[in-house]
């Protein structure tokens, strides 16, 4: 069975920093990129970064670039999202998803979420 | 950066046909998506290059894409197709993804 399973969300004051997870299974990860995609509550889906196949290319949205890094694993089949200085903004559903070229390299497999809360 | 407008919300009898629009800058030139998120739940893909359906996906979703506009086509809408609605595009050279802000299909 395919799957994602992000941990790693909680609670956390402004400037401080958190580290996202990604599980995966059910399928060749290193075979494929991955992204997060966020969504604040009760709002529209959000891009936020990627990651190429074999981890040499990363591209960021503009909004977290310099603050957040994103990383894999692929012994460990592990997404990573490395998140400083966070602000408020950021508080969201952080979701992990598979882009598969097959499907017009869109988003077929998503994990379930993580919820960050970024607040004093 | 590249931005899609979609319309916040759109609301349709069952039945009928629901018809959710995305716009930008020479959208035609672009391989749009569409998502279905349900309450709740992870987003779906019902569309993607402007008209090719997701083995499991209804007939009745369907796609097209010219000009400024790519429209989400949902004939003989039924309750469970209430959702919010994202059209998606790739902002290439810089290896962006744009979603649109999303529409809220009602079934009354």
């Amino acid at each position: 069975q395919v799957e994602l399973l992000e941990s790693g969300g909680g609670v956390v004051q402004p400037g401080r920093s958190l580290r996202l997870s990604c599980a995966a299974s059910g399928f060749t990860f290193s075979s494929y990129p991955m992204h997060w995609v966020r969504q604040a509550p009760g709002k529209g889906l959000e891009w936020v970064t990627l990651i190429s196949s074999d981890g040499s290319n990363k591209h960021y949205a503009d909004s977290v670039k310099g603050r957040f890094t994103i990383s894999r694993d692929d012994s460990d089949n592990t997404l990573f999202l490395q998140m400083n200085s966070l602000r408020t903004e950021d508080t969201a559903v952080y979701y992990c998803a598979r882009e598969d070229g097959d499907l017009g390299n869109t988003f077929d497999i998503w994990g379930q979420g993580t919820m960050v809360t970024v607040s004093s | 950066s590249y931005v899609l407008t979609q319309p916040p919300s759109v609301s349709v009898a069952p039945g009928q046909t629901a018809r959710i629009t995305c716009g930008g800058d020479n959208i035609g030139s672009k391989p749009v998506h569409w998502y279905q998120q349900r309450p709740g739940q992870t987003p779906v893909v019902v569309i993607y290059d402007d008209s090719d359906r997701p083995s499991g996906i209804p007939e009745r979703f369907s796609g097209s894409n010219s000009g400024k506009t790519a429209t989400l086509t949902i004939s003989r809408v039924e309750a469970g197709d209430e959702a919010d609605y994202y059209c998606q595009v790739w902002d290439n050279p810089s290896y962006h993804v744009i979603f649109g802000g999303g529409t809220k299909l009602t079934v009354l």
